[in-house]
């Protein structure tokens, strides 16, 4: 299996602009989750996702952010508009059953925002 | 609210020595803990973990013990290895969410 897979690896843009994140996760898992690391707070759950439905988006810092899943293999997070402190390296996790046992998270390698 | 803390921003230990990595946390209703460990440039990996009915578990170079009456877990990796250095993470699950700690770098010194 490819992973869960992650796009772009890395984006710069100015404050103001619209950023799009995009992921696509294992195929057969369906839970999805948006992570955003920090060094201040590590990794901050942003909104996860049940069969492409949102189940918890309690971590969405504001409105500026909004996270979609048309499908079982597509996820978008987007910032609408972007600020400096936007700046972070943002997660894609995908998960088979999360609350069952070890719960495995499968991480992408992370999309890297830095907003000038 | 931080439910998850890991205080120590940083670790560095010999090779062959005892890397120790400590976690508290305070939400008493979280039913597992695990441990990620992350490279640079890479997503973080799940490395082991524990139920909260249990004290301790071992997977060959790796033990984590878990202290619930004082909502303190711990990683211990022996012997350290070149290798295990990275970003370490803890986390603690309730329901479907996993609840991350900020990390630990560990640096082991060959």
């Amino acid at each position: 299996d490819a992973g869960v897979i992650q796009s772009p690896r890395h984006e710069v843009t100015e404050m103001g602009q619209e950023v799009t994140l995009r992921c696509k996760p294992i195929s057969g898992h369906d839970y999805l989750f948006w992570y955003r690391q920090t060094m201040m707070r590590g990794l901050e759950l942003l909104i996860y996702f049940n069969n492409n439905v949102p189940i918890d988006d309690s971590g969405m810092p504001e409105d500026r952010f909004s996270a979609k899943m048309p499908n079982a293999s597509f996820s978008t997070l987007k910032i609408q508009p972007s600020e400096p402190r936007d700046s972070a390296v943002y997660f894609c996790a995908s998960s088979l059953a999360p609350g069952k046992g070890t719960g495995e998270l499968f991480f992408g390698e992370g999309s890297r925002l830095t907003v000038l | 609210d931080q439910q998850v803390k890991q205080n120590s921003p940083s670790l560095s230990v010999q090779e062959g020595r005892i890397s120790i990595l400590n976690c508290d946390y305070t939400n008493s209703m979280f039913d597992y803990f695990l441990w990620y460990k992350k490279y640079p440039a890479e997503g973080p990996t799940f490395l082991i973990s524990i139920s909260s009915i249990k004290d301790k578990n071992e997977d060959g170079r790796f033990t984590v013990f878990l202290n619930k009456s004082a909502k303190h877990l711990s990683l211990h990796i022996v012997p350290s290895q070149p290798g295990d250095s990275a970003v370490y993470f803890c986390a603690a699950r309730r329901g479907n969410k996993l609840v991350f700690g900020a990390g630990t770098i560990l640096r082991v010194k060959s």
